[in-house]
């Protein structure tokens, strides 16, 4: 069993278009996020949700909103997508404080 | 923030070399992981090690807390350790911060 899965796990699009990521986590854990990993290789923090609630916001646009229906789930929809969104999103989920557990990762393109 | 600083940025091994990676952080921390992301781009969870020493196998890491730095020790390396090696800390925050990385590469 996958502790951590996010769907889709590729994703090519063209610019102005909206898509969604979903993850889903089986560990039981009560916090889950979602990391963007830039072309550098660079992994930072986006969003962070404790039992469904929001605590951490980066400084994201407002094109990205995560929703989180229970807290074993935590899907991202993103709106009109750019060039610059292109990067590899992580869901990840962990008790608090404790270890993180990562997804396999979604690759976005935006063309 | 917190800033993390690892080092060295890249590392050329021969197979069966031993290495230390460094990662040094600028405030007090109530966690600290590593990890290794393989060259599919998986991230894999090495420690969680917010002080003290442990070790699995071929790797060990050891965190002094007070002096704001971890090390990551790779023994006798193989191919397969290759890929980058991501240190991660968090400071009441609730969500890791991450260095640069390490990109290690082990040559045959």
């Amino acid at each position: 069993d996958t502790a951590v899965s996010q769907t889709p796990k590729y994703l090519v699009t063209q610019m102005g278009n909206d898509k969604s990521i979903k993850c889903e986590q089986n560990l039981g854990h009560d916090t889950m996020y979602w990391y963007k990993q830039d072309s550098k290789k660079f992994l930072k923090i986006m969003f962070s949700y404790n039992n469904k609630e929001l605590i951490i916001n980066e400084t994201v646009p407002n094109r990205f909103s995560p929703k989180s229906p229970d807290k074993a789930h935590l899907n991202l929809h993103i709106n009109s997508l750019e060039l610059g969104d292109s990067a590899v999103y992580f869901c990840a989920s962990s008790t608090s404080p404790g270890e993180l557990f990562f997804g396999e990762g979604s690759r976005l393109t935006v063309l | 923030g917190i800033q993390v600083e690892q080092s060295p940025p890249d590392l050329i091994l021969q197979e069966g070399a031993n290495s230390t990676l460094r990662c040094n952080f600028s405030d007090s921390v109530n966690n600290l992981q590593w990890f290794h992301q393989n060259p599919w781009g998986q991230l894999i969870n090495l420690f969680y090690i917010p002080s003290g020493t442990k070790q699995n196998g071929r790797l060990s890491a050891t965190t002094v807390a007070t002096e704001r730095y971890s090390l990551l020790y790779i023994s006798s390396s193989q191919t397969t350790d290759s890929g980058v090696y991501f240190c991660a800390v968090e400071s009441g925050r609730r969500a890791l911060t991450f260095g640069s990385g390490t990109r290690l590469q082990v040559q045959p």
